[in-house]
């Protein structure tokens, strides 16, 4: 199983709303990691959790606020967006965060800020 | 600092073509090195991989070389098909310690459409 799953597929919100992306692996991976990918651009790094703890945080605006309250699970908390916040957004595992292990992503939430 | 660069797209071509998509890098130390597909639509997933000097990654057809004298991991494929119009991002991960350990870093992405 090499299968990350991120819920919901697609979220629609407005600025004052506050709602979560969530992620799931069962690959036994300790690093996992949250995307913003905007149309025709590459993924660009948000966070990265390791072993449950914050290692990197890509100075992400403090509206985006990332949980991990386990090693199978990663949140990203979403609060008072801008339009220009809507993207998709990818999150990823890797057995470590060491280069040598591949980073599996998911099917990713594309998130509209109305 | 560590950055990757891809060849500009889009790429067309006619099924059963030859593929080439080049990708340099800059890199300190010795990263791994990647080449992603994201069909319309959806997530990135792994095509292959490469992780030291002269390692030959290959997955579904598609291949490519870690030439670490040229800073190069060029994605090649024999005969292309339909099937494989996507968007093609190059990447490279830090093996070592540092602000950018685990940092997976991707190239422009390279966008290509196979015509019957």
């Amino acid at each position: 199983d090499t299968e990350v799953t991120q819920t919901p597929k697609h979220l629609v919100m407005g600025m004052t709303n506050k709602k979560s992306l969530k992620c799931e692996q069962h690959m036994g991976h300790r690093a996992m990691y949250w995307y913003k990918q905007k149309a025709k651009k590459p993924p660009e790094l948000m966070f990265v959790y390791s072993y449950e703890k914050l290692s990197i945080n890509e100075s992400v605006p403090s509206r985006f606020s990332p949980e991990c309250p386990n090693s199978s699970l990663l949140n990203l908390h979403l609060h008072a967006l801008q339009p220009e916040d809507s993207a998709l957004y990818l999150c990823a595992s890797s057995q470590g965060r060491g280069g040598l292990t591949e980073a599996f992503f998911g099917q990713g939430t594309r998130l509209t800020v109305v | 600092g560590n950055s990757v660069t891809q060849m500009e797209g889009p790429v067309t071509l006619s099924e059963e073509a030859f593929l080439t998509i080049n990708c340099t890098y800059t890199a300190t130390g010795y990263p791994s090195l990647f080449w992603y597909v994201q069909y319309p639509g959806e997530g990135l997933q792994l095509l292959l991989k490469a992780t030291k000097a002269d390692d030959k990654g290959s997955n579904k057809g598609f291949e490519a070389t870690y030439r670490k004298e040229t800073t190069s991991f060029h994605l090649e494929k024999g005969s292309v098909q339909v099937s494989d119009s996507a968007v093609y991002f190059c990447a490279h991960r830090a093996n070592a310690g540092g602000t950018s350990y685990g940092k997976l870093t991707f190239g422009q992405g390279t966008i290509l459409t196979v015509h019957p």
